[in-house]
C-alpha cells in the first residue's frame, strides 16, 4: 500500500491559464474521488469515478473544469482560463466500492492564480 | 440532503489535558460516520469510522468517538492531548447514494505547553 499520490503538490499560475492535476490511487481501489478545500472550510466533493466511468459531478463542477480517469487507474482534473476563485487545495481520494469503505486521501495539490 | 455541524471552529487546551470535539450530523437515513485530521500542507488521515455495532468507537492515537443516534452526535474525545495532536480535525458522513463525504468545517485543535 504505497498510498495516494498527487502531483503536483502546488501550482503558481496566472489567471487565465490552463492547468492539469494528476492523482495515482491505491492499486486495488475501484472508486477514486476530487475535492476541493478552500481556506478555513472541509473538503467539499467535485466528482467520483467508478473504474473509468465518472458518475457524479457536482454543481461546484463548472464547464472550466475536467475530470477523467482513462484506464481505471490514475485520474487527471484539467481547469482551464483559470480564475482567482480557483485558488484551492484540490484533494484526491481512493477507496473500494461501498459507503462503508473509507477513503484514502493523498496530500493534495495547492492551487494558487495569481 | 446530509449535513455535517462542527459547533467549535477553535479549541485551545493544555498538554495531558482531555479534550471533546464536537460533530453533529443530519440524516433521515442510517449513516457512516468519519473522522479524518489533517496536518498543515497535508491531506486527510482517517482517524477512526462508525459503521455500526457498538456506538463507543476506537480510533488511532488514542482517540475515540461515541455514535448517539437521539441526538445525532458523534463527539470524538481524548483523555490527555500531546502537543503533536495539534492539527484540525473533520468529521464526515457517508452519502449513501454515491459514498462520497460530506465534511463539516472542522475544528482546529490547539495544544499547549
Amino acid at each position: 500500500d504505497t498510498g495516494v499520490s498527487q502531483d503536483p503538490r502546488h501550482k503558481i499560475t496566472k489567471r487565465g491559464q490552463n492547468v492539469t492535476f494528476r492523482c495515482d490511487p491505491i492499486s486495488e481501489h475501484n472508486r477514486l474521488y476530487w475535492y476541493r478545500q478552500t481556506l478555513g472550510q472541509g473538503p467539499e466533493f467535485l466528482t467520483y469515478f467508478q473504474n473509468e466511468a465518472q458518475l457524479e459531478k457536482s454543481r461546484l463542477l463548472s464547464d472550466r473544469f475536467s475530470a477523467e480517469r482513462p484506464k481505471g487507474s490514475f485520474s487527471t482534473l484539467e481547469i482551464q482560463r483559470t480564475e482567482q476563485g480557483d485558488s484551492a487545495m484540490y484533494l484526491c481520494a481512493s477507496s473500494r466500492t461501498g459507503s462503508n469503505q473509507p477513503q484514502h486521501f493523498g496530500d493534495g495539490t495547492r492551487l494558487s492564480i495569481l | 440532503a446530509q449535513s455535517v455541524t462542527q459547533l467549535d471552529s477553535q479549541v485551545p487546551v493544555f498538554e495531558e489535558a482531555p479534550v471533546e470535539l464536537r460533530c453533529n450530523y443530519s440524516s433521515s437515513v442510517s449513516v457512516y460516520l468519519f473522522w479524518y485530521v489533517q496536518y498543515p500542507n497535508q491531506g486527510l488521515q482517517l482517524l477512526l469510522k462508525y459503521l455500526s455495532g457498538s456506538t463507543l468507537v476506537k480510533g488511532i492515537n488514542g482517540f475515540e468517538a461515541e455514535f448517539n443516534k437521539s441526538q445525532t452526535s458523534f463527539h470524538l474525545r481524548k483523555p490527555s492531548v500531546h502537543i503533536s495532536d495539534t492539527a484540525e480535525y473533520f468529521c464526515a458522513v457517508s452519502d449513501l447514494g454515491t459514498d462520497k463525504l460530506i465534511f463539516g468545517t472542522g475544528t482546529r485543535l490547539q495544544v499547549f505547553p
